[in-house]
């Protein structure tokens, strides 16, 4: 079965630093989405991008993050220079067709990130 | 505020029995709710979607329920396994038409053999 697929599972960086997440959506679908879990917290969403532009984004979404999608099945999420609190675990999504309400969401298995 | 509540005491049954768990919200007019499994260490699976306009909705040993008068959905297991042992996620639409689910804190089962 296709599935959604995240590297690295755990980054650790450095406060300030850049880091790359990346993801493989499921190789048919159109929607891609980030989320993060703080640990212990529930799953917030930050952003969702569809034809190589972001459809929406969250409050947390500032201008430190940013998504690309650099080829035909790659989709990544930059954050420019860590903070302590973006400690987490970050979600890749992805959905097939129109981003219509009923349309399921894929998750893949997470990148933890830990910042010092 | 919108907000979403589900348990956070773990809930703790014997295998063979039927689990129920509980989301309730407030300030909210949801178009849908869907119910999610995340195991540790892991994302969320999606399980069942149900809409305002149903009052229930079935998948094998899973049942769902939807009362918008309440502003609650139940979730139930029936014949629960210790392989259902999980956190499970209540997730709704968010306001002004976005297709974003806003989820749940979560309630974490565990079924004891």
């Amino acid at each position: 079965e296709p599935e959604v697929t995240q590297t690295p599972s755990h980054q650790v960086t450095q406060m300030g630093q850049e880091v790359i997440l990346r993801c493989v959506p499921i190789s048919n679908h159109l929607y891609f989405y980030w989320y993060r879990q703080i640990l212990g917290q529930k799953v917030e969403f930050l952003v969702s991008f569809y034809n190589n532009e972001i459809s929406e984004k969250s409050e947390i979404f500032d201008d430190q993050f940013s998504v690309e999608r650099p080829d035909g099945s790659n989709f990544t999420l930059k954050i420019r220079s860590t903070k302590l609190e973006d400690s987490a675990m970050y979600f890749c999504a992805s959905s097939a067709t129109s981003g219509d309400n009923t349309d399921t969401q894929y998750f893949g298995p997470g990148t933890r990130l830990t910042v010092l | 505020s919108q907000k979403i509540e589900q348990n956070s005491e773990a809930l703790n049954i014997q295998e063979g029995k039927t689990a129920t768990l509980t989301c309730n919200y407030t300030n909210y007019s949801p178009a849908y709710l869907q119910w999610y499994r995340q195991d540790p260490g892991r994302g969320p699976v999606f399980l069942l979607l149900i809409r305002e306009n149903e009052k229930e909705k079935r998948k094998e040993r899973l049942k769902v329920t939807f009362d918008t008068t309440l502003k609650q959905s139940l979730f139930h297991i029936t014949a629960s396994q210790p392989a259902d042992s999980a956190t499970y996620l209540c997730a709704l639409d968010a306001t002004g038409g976005s297709y974003i689910p806003t989820f749940g804190r979560g309630t974490s089962l565990i079924v004891h053999p």
